[in-house]
């Protein structure tokens, strides 16, 4: 089964709208931590945004907020006011065990969405 | 600054060949990665490093070997038994300990076996 699951190979939105990203996951790790990157056309893997098991709070960072439903096993990642720039390839990422030493086997990535915006 | 280098960023080479990609690190981390990455695809886990001299597999090991001699450098070695080595492979390092287990990665080096 596969462990970090994003259903949407592709998304167009318009400029300035919000947009919302799936991701679901699987593990029976009390601990674990979810993770979004960005990879532009590039090529290289930009870090977005962390949300812990445990914590409280949805994260946020500037427009990237994740939208974390632990019952349902979700994390999806709402970039608001979207831009041109953030036309790009949206991975959701999963680290299992906590930070002491556990998780050192790196994390577990989704195929990916490819989010395109239009003007 | 502080970062993750790899290279080459492109390499040509002919099948039954061994390739070696390079990647050096100078955030002082411990722990290192290789993935690769298709097409439509996620990142997949070749190796990790945890130490020095010390690597485990990861999810498609086969057809590819590491050393971890230093702690800055962990060299990717494609080897001719990789049935399709054409790919995109990303080095990444992180810390240990208590700490989120972000990764941090280079860009990539676009490896195309002709």
């Amino acid at each position: 089964a596969q462990k970090i699951t994003q259903t949407q190979p592709g998304m167009f939105v318009q400029e300035k709208e919000a947009v919302t990203l799936d991701c679901t996951y699987d593990t029976s790790d009390p601990s674990y931590g979810l993770f979004w990157y960005k990879q532009p056309s590039s090529g290289e893997m930009i870090f977005l945004i962390y949300q812990g098991s445990y914590d409280q709070q949805n994260a946020t960072e500037g427009r990237y907020s994740l939208n974390f439903q632990k019952a349902r096993k979700s994390a999806n990642l709402v970039i608001s006011a979207s831009q041109l720039g953030d036309s790009a390839m949206y991975f959701c990422a999963m680290r299992e065990g906590s930070g002491s030493g556990g998780g050192a086997d790196g994390l577990t990535f989704g195929k990916g969405t490819h989010l395109i915006i239009q003007p | 600054d502080g970062g993750i280098t790899q290279s080459p960023k492109y390499l040509f080479r002919k099948e039954g060949q061994n390739v070696t990609l390079s990647c050096e690190q100078n955030l002082n981390h411990d722990a290192m990665y290789w993935y690769r990455q298709d097409p439509g695809q996620g990142l997949r886990l070749i190796y990790y490093s945890q130490i020095v001299n010390d690597f485990q597999k990861g999810d498609i090991a086969e057809g590819y070997s590491v050393s971890r001699e230093k702690k800055e450098s962990f060299p990717l070695t494609v080897t001719s038994a990789q049935k399709n080595p054409t790919a995109f492979y990303l080095c990444a390092s992180s810390r240990l300990g208590r700490h989120t287990g972000e990764l941090f990665f280079g860009e990539g080096s676009r490896l195309t076996v002709l």
